[in-house]
């Protein structure tokens, strides 16, 4: 089976950085995917990490470390449309599997 | 165009009635998925077809059916609702293997 862990909420204040940590436990992993989510929305792809490594995509910055079975997140520069949700998402080697963790709240704060 | 679609956005029904929700993707994605988001929001894949072949059902009712007449489409219907079903309900698709999945806009599911 799969399991992550993420902390459930984060606060900072904007213009800060802000990591959110994963750890996974997962058979068969293939890759790390963080996604955001708003009240109200849906979740949005954000990065994904398959190799060790740092992923850097305009203020957001994902990071992999497989032989730690752990990555983060990296948001700079907050701003306060950045507060949402996010996940982390551990896909299978099937590939077919997507676990998501419980979420993680991020509040922006002025 | 919208990339993945689903209909109705929302859904308020009695205990015990059967209902159905319909997903539609545009991007040519071999693979799609069915999750539940509680009030909680913690988020849980309920099922997976590659190429129209189930390929993961997680431990769901059999009141729950997919239905996936062709690579673009993955329908879900729910037979003898529960309180416990309301929740939001979202389609994704994605490359199998890829770990980038396009969500569509969920359904809300109110059963009464």
């Amino acid at each position: 089976g799969q399991s992550l862990e993420q902390p459930s909420e984060v606060t900072a204040v904007e213009g800060a950085i802000v990591q959110i940590n994963c750890t996974y436990q997962t058979s068969g992993f293939y890759g790390l995917s963080w996604y955001q989510q708003h009240d109200g929305g849906a979740p949005t792809f954000l990065s994904y990490n398959a190799l060790d490594g740092l992923e850097e995509t305009g203020r957001f910055s994902s990071f992999l470390s497989r032989s730690d079975s752990y990555g983060y997140l990296l948001l700079q520069e907050l701003q306060m449309k950045d507060s949402a949700s996010y996940f982390c998402a551990a896909g299978g080697a099937n590939a077919g599997k997507s676990t998501f963790g419980d979420g993680t709240t991020l509040t922006v704060k002025p | 165009d919208t990339a993945v679609s689903q209909t109705p956005k929302y859904l308020v029904t009695q205990m015990g009635n059967d209902k159905s929700i319909k997903c539609e993707q545009n991007l040519g994605h071999d693979t799609m998925y069915w999750y539940k988001q509680d009030s909680k929001k913690f988020l849980k894949i309920m099922f997976s077809y590659n190429n129209k072949e189930l390929i993961i059902n997680e431990t769901v009712p059999n009141r729950f059916s997919p239905k996936s007449p062709d690579k673009a489409h993955l329908n879900l219907h729910i037979n003898s609702l529960e309180l416990g079903d309301s929740a939001v309900y979202f389609c994704a698709s994605a490359w199998r293997g890829g770990g980038e999945q396009f969500f569509g806009p969920g359904t809300r599911l109110t059963v009464l």
